[in-house]
Parts: structure tokens; sequence; C-alpha cells
């Protein structure tokens, strides 16, 4: 198993650009989650989804569009990019059941830089 | 708003020495607390967790402690290596419509732990 993939591994973007954040996980694990990192902080989580065709906002979700059309992917849509973006963001998912008994696989990030 | 707040920020150890993090949560339903490390440019990978009806956990030379009344819990890694060098961050579980207290996770800011040999 690949585990939870994410492309791109780096990106620069100008302001006001879009782009998409892909994520796909093999584990056929029903939640997926997309969060950021700013640097010296922890993870704050975007959106998230509990299974194909159904997502739900996180903490921070404005500037942001998800979509979960299949259980494997789960990508994240900026479509006016703003240097307040610039970050780095994890996908990551887990299996149903409590958090104890399956708890997060993360993604290796994507790095995206808005200038 | 519900939130976590994580101390110290930066803690350098020599090793062989013992390292305390410590959490506070807010969230009264919290019910699982995991605990993660982050090597620079990697991924947060899990190293420990524990449930709110559960008082200790050990694995090895790592240990999570939870008050629940007093909410809060503390990583404890004895005989420090510089191999533990990495940012940890602990969590909380959060509550969230329609999936209960499943998953959704309140991340402290982060403690860069250097273990100098």
């Amino acid at each position: 198993n690949a585990g939870v993939t994410q492309t791109p591994k780096f990106r620069i973007l100008k302001i006001g650009q879009s782009m998409t954040l892909q994520c796909t996980q093999d584990m056929n694990h029903n939640y997926m989650y997309w969060y950021r990192q700013d640097p010296g902080m922890g993870l704050k989580l975007i959106y998230y989804s509990v299974g194909a065709g159904i997502t739900d906002k996180g903490e921070v979700p404005n500037g942001y569009n998800v979509s979960r059309s299949t259980t494997e992917d789960f990508p994240l849509r900026l479509e006016l990019a703003a240097p307040s973006q610039t970050s780095v963001y994890f996908c990551a998912s887990r299996g149903t059941g409590s958090s104890y008994n399956s708890p997060l696989h993360f993604g290796n990030g994507t790095r995206l830089t808005v200038t | 708003g519900e939130n976590v707040e994580q101390h110290p920020s930066t803690l350098s150890v020599q090793e062989g020495d013992s390292a305390v993090i410590k959490c506070t949560y807010s969230d009264s339903a919290s019910n699982y607390f995991p605990w993660y490390k982050q090597e620079l440019g990697k991924r947060p990978q899990l190293i420990i967790d524990i449930r709110s009806n559960v008082g200790e956990k050990k694995d090895q030379r790592i240990a999570v402690t939870l008050n629940k009344t007093a909410k809060h819990f503390s990583l404890h890694i004895t005989e420090t290596q510089p191999e533990d060098s990495a940012v940890y961050f602990c969590a909380a579980s959060r509550k969230t419509h329609g999936a209960g207290s499943q998953g959704n996770l309140i991340f402290g800011k982060g403690t860069k732990l250097s273990v100098k040999p």
C-alpha cells in the first residue's frame, strides 16, 4: 500500500491564480481530511469528509473548496490564491470506528507559496 | 472556542535526560489524545495515544499521562537520544455533528525538542 499520496510536493502560485491539490489513499478509508500547517504552528483543519459525496467545513475553510466523488480521492481547490494561503498542506485519512482504533495517516505534504 | 495549549514551545535536553511536554485542552467532550512527532520536512507520525478512560500508557521510552479532571495530558520521553530531536504535537479530539467525537483533532502549536549528544 502506498498510503496517502499528495501531489504536487511544491508549488508557487501568483496572487489570484487557482490550483488543485491532489490527495489519494489506497487503504479504503472513509474519513479524509485536509490540514494546513503554518510556520511554528500546529495543524488546522480546513475540510473533512466522512465518505464519498459528503464533505464538511473545518476550522479554516475560507478560500478553499473540496469534493469527494470517490472513496480514494479528496482534492482541495484554491480558487483565488492569496498570500495568506502560503502554507504546508497535509492530507490525512483514517478508517471508520474510533480514532483510537483507527488513527490518522498523513501524506507527505504540499508546500505552497503564493506571491 | 475549543483549543489545545502546549508547553514549552522549545525544549533542549542532554542525551540521556528525560523530556516532558504538557498540554491542556478546553473541550470536556474530548476523549482521544494522540501525540505526533514531525521531523524536519516530513509528515507528522503518530507515536502514542490515549483514550479518556485510561490514566497512563507506556510504550518503551515514551509514556503519556492524562488528568481528565484538570483537562491536561503530558508526554514523557526517558533516556532521550539525538534521534528524538523533532517537533512534537499533542492533539485532542473534537466532537463533530454526525460523527460524534470520532476523528476531528485540535492540535497544539508544537514543541521543538533538541537532544544534545
